[in-house]
């Protein structure tokens, strides 16, 4: 039963370096989401994938993109990573008709 | 102005006390409530969920929504060190898109 898992845990990265997260999740969600987590500023959204086929930015899509391989992943990619994006990446995962999302372990990331 | 606004706290209670966490939010169209619990290096986990306006106990968790005045509440009591996390309120209009508060840190003192 492993839910949604995220590959890597951690990342060191140089500015201008890329890099792809990877999220896998075995539970038959439709819809899964990248989001970023920063201190006094909550989960922000990056992208979303509604269904497989389909992708749509969210809130701070800049310096990102995502790719739905298939149903079961829904990878993130920095092309050029900067400091700005020293944060730590949730995956998550839901049921069309529901909005109770599951979430993976996270992704700590880290440009210097 | 965000969407969401929680107060990130931290919050201090002795065991056995009664946690009070609040968000307010502007968007009117939101149906959708919920509260997440994150452990330390962890990812969130659902905690409550509720639809519309009302509440909802589930043991020890009692969720408030009132949206006349745009305010959300979770109610924690007899507090355990277990309880020790960070809540995050979430709230939607649809199907889709979550957005989320800041969270609070709480610490449940033995």
């Amino acid at each position: 039963n492993a839910g949604v898992t995220q590959t890597p845990k951690f990342q060191v990265l140089k500015t201008g370096q890329s890099m792809t997260l990877q999220c896998a999740q075995d539970m038959n969600h439709n819809s899964m989401y990248w989001y970023r987590q920063d201190p006094g500023m909550g989960l922000r959204l990056i992208y979303y994938s509604a269904s497989e086929g389909t992708t749509d930015k969210g809130e701070v899509p800049n310096g990102y993109n995502v790719s739905r391989l298939n149903k079961r992943e829904f990878s993130l990619r920095l092309e050029s990573a900067a400091p700005s994006q020293t944060s730590v990446y949730f995956c998550a995962g839901k049921f069309s008709g529901a909005n109770v999302l599951t979430f993976g372990a996270g992704s700590r990331l880290t440009v210097l | 102005q965000k969407e969401v606004e929680q107060d990130p706290g931290p919050l201090s209670v002795p065991e056995g006390a009664i946690v009070s966490l609040n968000c307010t939010y502007s968007n009117s169209a939101f149906q959708y409530f919920m509260w997440y619990r994150q452990y330390s290096r962890k990812g969130p986990e659902l905690l409550m969920y509720t639809y519309s306006s009302g509440n909802k106990e589930d043991g020890r968790f009692t969720a408030q929504v009132d949206k006349s005045s745009k305010y959300i509440s979770l109610f924690i009591r007899d507090s355990q060190p277990s309880d020790s996390a960070t809540y995050l309120c979430a709230m939607s209009p649809n199907d889709y898109k979550l957005s989320f508060g800041a969270g609070t840190t709480v610490t449940v003192r033995a």
